[in-house]
């Protein structure tokens, strides 16, 4: 069965800073992955995602994740954080289920920016 | 139009009452969810339909009922709920898996509904 560790429940950066959010999977095909973002009280918002081909995925609000084979992982990250990045941050891993996708998400890393 | 509308966004509701959750999505997918998150923890799956069919239900209590009357709308029905039920539901859709060449495409979530039960 598939499923997926974010070794870090919080992190907290500078404003400006760089930043790498941490995602490990197990899934025993090729796996589909994905990084969501979660604002309080709100739904997810999907930032991006790997199913094949460069392994290194661009996506909204200037994150990009890379995807390593051979560690299991699919990293996040952004070059420079702003504090309306702080938020929670789930990685989850799919696979499909007849007609519909079965995601497993993460446990998130909850993110908080210092001024 | 790109959006999942769940309503109402926020209920609370006693422990003998009868309530439903609405969800609609006007994007032609073909596949709905129902995902309820505690505080501090990922969403976790209850009931997945495909197709207007319910293919999945991972052994939620009978106090939760699922329906989906067409291809746009999902409800959940509540009834005899517990404090331990309070929580964000979430709605979620997606295009079919398998009929877009076997790729996962993700969800698109709705912003959830904040139901206490008091």
């Amino acid at each position: 069965a598939q499923s997926v560790t974010q070794p870090d429940i919080h992190i907290t950066v500078s404003e400006g800073a760089s930043l790498e959010l941490r995602c490990n999977y197990s899934y025993g095909a090729t796996p589909y992955l994905f990084w969501y973002v979660q604002s309080p009280g709100q739904g997810l918002q999907l930032l991006l995602k790997y199913f094949s081909g460069d392994t290194l995925v661009q996506g909204i609000k200037g994150f990009e994740a890379e995807f390593k084979r051979s560690q299991s992982s699919f990293n996040l990250r952004k070059p420079s954080v702003h504090w309306s990045d702080a938020a929670e941050y789930f990685c989850a891993v799919g696979s499909t289920l007849g007609g519909a996708q079965k995601l497993v998400f993460g446990q998130g890393t909850r993110l908080t920016i210092n001024p | 139009d790109t959006e999942v509308t769940q309503t109402p966004k926020h209920l609370v509701m006693g422990m003998t009452n009868k309530k439903s959750l609405k969800c609609e999505q006007h994007m032609g997918h073909r596949a709905m969810y129902w995902y309820k998150q505690k505080a501090k923890k990922p969403p976790e799956l209850m009931f997945v339909y495909s197709y207007e069919k319910l293919s999945i239900n991972e052994s939620v209590p009978s106090r939760f009922s699922p329906e989906c009357p067409n291809s746009s709308l999902l409800n959940l029905h509540l009834h005899a709920l517990q404090p331990e039920d309070s929580a964000l539901y979430l709605c979620a859709s997606s295009q079919e898996g398998i009929l877009r060449g076997g790729r996962v495409s993700g969800y698109t979530f709705g912003s959830g509904t904040r139901l206490t039960v008091v």
